[in-house]
């Protein structure tokens, strides 16, 4: 049981290039979510689903795009990179609606350039 | 909106001394409440919950109490030890607004450093 797996671990891009962060867990959760953490700002919920063809977003949803088409796994894509973008993303993932206990990924330390 | 307010850190202490760190809330609900921990270079995990009002979370020699009447959820340890260097995240879940789903709110954080 690896619980919630994240890939990759760290990546630099430059300004403008795109690339996805995924995002896995074999607990069968149907409630997963994906958080950005920056310095004095604690985590912030990017986008979240609470079921395979099923999203909704979070509190700053602006530039990243997700899907979730399978129970296990929930991308997180940046179409278009901006220095903005450059900070640590969690994915996590729960049994139920988001009020029970969240179980989160290594995370991915991502740098804008 | 929700809000969770957690104590500016950061924290230090000496091993054995005794450990309190306080959170507030503000919810338009019957949130739960949450302490996560989050070791260097890793993810959070939980350290301890609670549900409603009055019930203690416990977990490792650490506890809170969900205080309704004060908004707040302090955490406490009676004697640290150097492990226990971390950051710690106080977050409550709730509807929030109206909404039909339970969203996981955090507070920004508070490093506590404990030295030998």
């Amino acid at each position: 049981n690896a619980g919630v797996t994240q890939t990759p671990k760290f990546q630099v891009l430059k300004t403008g290039q795109s690339m996805t962060l995924q995002c896995a867990q074999d607990m069968n959760h149907e409630y997963m979510s994906w958080y950005r953490q920056d310095p004095g700002m604690g985590l912030r919920l990017i986008h979240y689903s609470v079921g395979a063809g099923i999203t909704d977003q979070g509190e700053v949803p602006n530039g990243y795009n997700v899907s979730r088409s399978t129970t296990e796994d929930f991308p997180l894509r940046l179409l278009s990179a901006a220095p903005s973008q450059t900070s640590v993303y969690f994915c996590a993932s729960s049994t139920g609606s988001g009020r029970e206990t969240q179980y989160f990924g290594p995370g991915t330390r991502l740098l804008v350039l | 909106g929700n809000s969770v307010t957690q104590m500016e850190g950061p924290v230090t202490l000496s091993e054995e001394a005794f450990l309190t760190i306080n959170c507030t809330y503000t919810a338009t609900g019957y949130p739960s409440l949450f302490w996560y921990v989050q070791y260097p270079g890793e993810g959070l995990q939980l350290l301890l919950k609670a549900t409603k009002a009055d019930d203690k979370g416990s977990n490792k020699g650490f506890e809170a109490t969900y205080r309704k009447e004060t908004t707040s959820f302090h955490l406490e340890k009676g004697s640290v030890q150097v492990s226990d260097s971390a950051v710690y995240f106080c977050a409550l879940s709730d509807l929030g607004g109206g909404g039909s789903n339970y969203k996981l709110t955090f507070g920004k954080g508070t490093l506590l450093t404990v030295n030998p």
